[in-house]
């Protein structure tokens, strides 16, 4: 079964710290890939970074990176230079792979709720 | 360049009416998919549509339905409204082939 699990439902943060949130994934699929977006108290789901499975590298995008690894199935979200603006809630997802059936549906974590303070 | 857009913003139905959900993918953008983020449920996938046709469908029933239009704009229709209904529903877009998944602002529906 696919299952996204982010164990922090809250996080922390002094304004300009690093921050790491954490999501562990579970699939039988070769192929597939890992999205961390934003969702403000708006609503909006915003699109922050994405990592494919047979991308080497981690991702990176400005002041998010993904610390990718594989073998234990984690992708967690490492934000830099905390801003107050980056307080919202946060979901780890995975695009389920064609093998499972799941082609091209995201599949979410419960997500992490961030604050930021000053 | 302008991002997925959702009508209406709000949406007030009572039960066993229907809704009709609207939503424009980013220009370029051929597959639209349809989410339900409910309280206590989180998101789940509902449907997605490609070139006209829907590609996948989520654990929903019948009710829920949609299509997709020549210009890739899509409609998501839920019939015979129940109380649980009551959600955002959020639509994104892709390129075709492309895994990143762009949303738009949703649309809150209520229903009493």
């Amino acid at each position: 079964a696919q299952k996204i699990t982010q164990t922090q439902p809250g996080m922390f943060v002094q304004e300009k710290e690093a921050v790491t949130l954490d999501c562990t994934y579970d699939t039988s699929d070769q192929s597939y890939g890992l999205f961390w977006y934003k969702q403000p108290s708006s609503g909006e789901m915003i699109f922050l970074i994405y990592q494919g499975s047979y991308d080497e590298q981690n991702a990176t995008e400005g002041r998010y990176s993904l610390n990718f690894q594989k073998a234990r199935k984690s992708a967690n979200l490492v934000i830099s230079a905390s801003q107050l603006g980056d307080s919202a809630m946060y979901f780890c997802a995975m695009r389920a792979g064609r093998v499972s059936g799941g082609y091209n549906k995201l599949i979410f974590g419960a997500g992490t709720r961030l604050a930021v303070h000053p | 360049e302008a991002g997925v857009t959702q009508s209406p913003t709000h949406l007030i139905k009572t039960r066993g009416q229907q809704a009709t959900l609207r939503c424009s993918p980013i220009s370029g953008h051929t597959s639209v998919y349809w989410y339900q983020q409910a309280l206590g449920l989180g998101l789940q996938f509902l449907l997605w549509y490609d070139e006209g046709e829907e590609r996948n469908r989520g654990n929903f029933p019948p009710r829920f339905s949609g299509r997709q239009f020549p210009n890739y704009s899509s409609e998501l229709n839920v019939n015979a409204l129940e109380l649980e209904d009551s959600a955002l529903y959020l639509c994104a877009s892709s390129l075709r082939g492309k895994d990143e998944q762009y949303f738009g602002p949703g649309t809150r529906l209520t229903v009493t």
